[in-house]
């Protein structure tokens, strides 16, 4: 299972774009990178997922370079609401017999008004 | 659709005490699995499952049972509490062919004295 690195924490200020970048280097050919969103006293929320390149939807984007060794979740013009915990996670489908997404301690995001 | 469904929100056990946290889908997603997240920390996979009647071990096993009799249920039992097993325990479940898009329930927060 390949293991991530990302920041413990990190601030912005409302109206700015937030870019957190997570390291997967021993990421393997079958992962798929995935982000998921956590406020306080609630369960995660699936972001975005993506193989390669430029993934985008209404909440991020996911940009992944051509080694994948490394990806950014960009979250555009952050608002106090965004103030969370994400999380990068690196796996392969269950069904090969790997085991399911495993978690790390996430990236405390704090927006300041 | 209701989603995710755990019960008990809240529960308080004494020391050697047995009891089964609730969770119920109804999207019928095939992949279900039990996370536990203490203070501060990210989430630890307990055990998971890939469909009705089979269940693996996640990182956490030690200390808790699971079955899976149905699609739509997959109980978590704590077989004789410890004060270590205070957490909050999460539910998740997600379609076989989109495993990395996990729905999360909202939690049982339990404390054992």
């Amino acid at each position: 299972l390949a293991k991530t690195t990302q920041p413990i924490s990190m601030d912005s200020y409302e109206g700015q774009e937030v870019n957190i970048t997570c390291s997967h280097n021993n990421i393997a050919t079958n992962d798929y990178i995935t982000w998921y969103q956590q406020f306080p006293s609630q369960g995660p929320r699936f972001i975005i997922q993506g193989y390669k390149t430029k993934v985008t939807n209404e909440v991020a984007s996911l940009f992944i370079p051509a080694d994948r060794k490394s990806s950014t979740l960009s979250l555009p013009r952050v608002s106090l609401s965004d103030t969370a915990v994400y999380y990068c996670l690196v796996g392969d489908n269950w069904s090969t017999g790997n085991t399911p997404l495993v978690f790390g301690k996430g990236t405390r995001l704090s927006v300041i008004a | 659709n209701a989603g995710v469904t755990q019960t008990p929100k809240f529960q308080v056990l004494k020391t050697g005490q047995s009891m089964t946290l609730q969770c119920a889908q109804d999207m019928n997603h095939e992949y279900m699995s039990w996370y536990r997240q203490d203070p501060g920390m990210g989430l630890r996979l307990i055990h998971y499952s890939v469909g009705a009647g089979i269940t693996d071990q996640g990182e956490v096993p030690n200390g808790y049972n699971v079955s899976r009799s149905t699609t739509e249920d997959f109980p978590l039992r704590l077989l004789s509490a410890a004060p270590s097993q205070t957490s909050v325990y999460f539910c998740a479940s997600s379609l076989a062919v989109r495993p990395y898009e996990q729905y999360f329930g909202p939690g049982t927060r339990l404390t054992v004295t």
